[in-house]
């Protein structure tokens, strides 16, 4: 199993530029979310989904959209970059809700010029 | 909402010493879950607490829920310099949703 795999591994864009990062998973997981990590903040939640065809924001969802057509793919799509959006991306699956263990991807660090 | 607050921020520990990382919530939890994080590397899953009172141990680790279940701590005891990176908690509320804490970033001086 390749667990949670996420590209690209860096991106720069500039201001006003858009962009999808991909999320996909082969362990069947009903739950995925992405997070941004930015220093001394934690994981902040942006979106979740717990299955195909069902997504809600979390904590963060502001300038980000995200759909979910397959148990397996979750992408987050930027919709107009922005230099506050500079920061490192992870992706996480879970068999179910926050209640289990989340395994997270190897991150996207996104640079917004 | 929901807050999850972690203290200290940063912890320098000498190699050989024990360090203690705490981790707070404003509401009681379902659940606690333990994540590290190497640096440059992504979190990973250490262990979930589910019962109030709880104690587990991985190796040199202990991990405690607290009485109440509004809080937890992580003790590391003999620190080796391969306990370095930054250690997450993360509660779940009675809705099954998930929050971190900041995290508590470990540097280990030989």
């Amino acid at each position: 199993n390749a667990g949670v795999t996420q590209t690209p591994k860096f991106q720069v864009l500039k201001t006003g530029q858009s962009m999808t990062l991909q999320c996909a998973q082969d362990m069947n997981h009903e739950y995925m979310s992405w997070y941004r990590q930015d220093p001394g903040m934690g994981l902040r939640l942006i979106h979740y989904s717990v299955g195909a065809g069902i997504t809600d924001q979390g904590e963060v969802p502001n300038g980000y959209n995200v759909s979910r057509s397959t148990t397996e793919d979750f992408p987050l799509r930027l919709l107009s970059a922005a230099p506050s959006q500079t920061s490192v991306y992870f992706c996480a699956s879970s068999y179910s809700t926050g209640v289990y263990e989340q395994y997270f991807g190897p991150g996207t660090r996104l640079t917004v010029t | 909402g929901q807050q999850v607050m972690q203290i200290p921020q940063y912890q320098h520990v000498q190699e050989g010493e024990d360090f203690t990382t705490y981790c707070n919530s404003s509401t009681t939890l379902s659940n606690i879950q333990w994540y590290k994080q190497r640096p440059g590397g992504h979190p990973v899953f250490l262990i979930q607490l589910v019962k109030s009172g709880e104690v587990k141990k991985q190796k040199r680790l202990t991990f405690q829920f607290g009485e109440a279940k509004k809080n937890s701590s992580l003790h590391i005891t003999a620190t080796q310099t391969t306990d370095v990176g930054t250690y997450f908690c993360a509660g779940t509320d009675s809705w099954g949703k998930l929050q971190f804490g900041a995290g508590t970033q470990v540097v280990v001086t030989p």
